[in-house]
């Protein structure tokens, strides 16, 4: 079944970068675009970055453009987001997930999500 | 910040139906395809409906989807226990070139 598992999350001061990855199983993972999307606790959903399948199309959210570069490994099926530059309001969970593929980018699995806190 | 608009808040009784609105611009559910989304406590999202009305394979069809123009919904029929949960729509926008959710409606039963 389709497994997608992210690590990496943790505590980070302000300023610093942290590199969360997203390890996809029970699929061809080459053959789907991916997201990351995040969530702080009690609050909605906020989508991050996508890249295409095969790494060349990447589109980011604003509040992130320019300090997060999402990015794939096909060979190893994983997913990654580098975050530099970190602030408070980053902190947040941090879900992966797999694009189906039909127009509107429906995502139709996610991982358990990584939590991310930026503080001093 | 979220581009959708959704009532923070809807209940029914165990049977009964509950539609959830979403609305947003041309720029994205005037454009795109609407996907609705649910989300237990302390679990991760998982997609309900797509393309407007189309159900995953294991969705209930108690859940349904429609469009019009800018805003769409999402209907519960026949509303059990275990439908509580926070809802989410989403739409690709062609203006911010990224998706954008939903405030999110939280659904309880009473």
């Amino acid at each position: 079944q389709v497994q997608l598992v992210e690590s990496g999350g943790g505590v980070v001061q302000p300023g610093r970068s942290l590199r969360l990855s997203c390890e996809a199983s029970g699929f061809t993972f080459s053959y789907f675009a991916m997201h990351w999307v995040r969530q702080t606790p009690g609050k909605g959903l906020e989508w991050v970055a996508l890249i295409s399948s095969d790494g060349a199309r990447k589109h980011y959210a604003d509040s992130v453009k320019g300090r997060f570069t999402i990015s794939r490994d096909n060979s190893k099926n994983t997913l990654y987001l580098q975050m530099s530059s970190l602030r408070d309001e980053d902190t947040t969970v941090y879900y992966c997930a797999r694009d189906l593929g039909v127009p509107g980018s429906p995502l139709d699995h996610w991982g358990q999500g990584t939590l991310v806190t930026v503080s001093s | 910040q979220s581009v959708l608009t959704q009532p923070p808040s809807a209940s029914g009784t165990p049977g009964q139906r509950v539609t959830i609105s979403c609305s947003g611009s041309s720029s994205n559910i005037g454009s795109n395809a609407v996907n609705w989304y649910h989300q237990l406590p302390g679990t991760a999202p998982k997609l309900l409906v797509y393309s407007n009305n189309q159900r995953p394979s294991g969705v209930p069809d108690r859940f349904s989807g429609s469009k019009s123009g800018t805003s769409a919904s999402l209907a519960i029929s026949g509303l059990q226990s275990e439908d509580e949960a926070d809802y989410y729509c989403a739409a690709w926008d062609d203006s911010l070139n990224g998706n954008v959710f939903g405030t999110g409606t939280k659904v309880t039963v009473l």
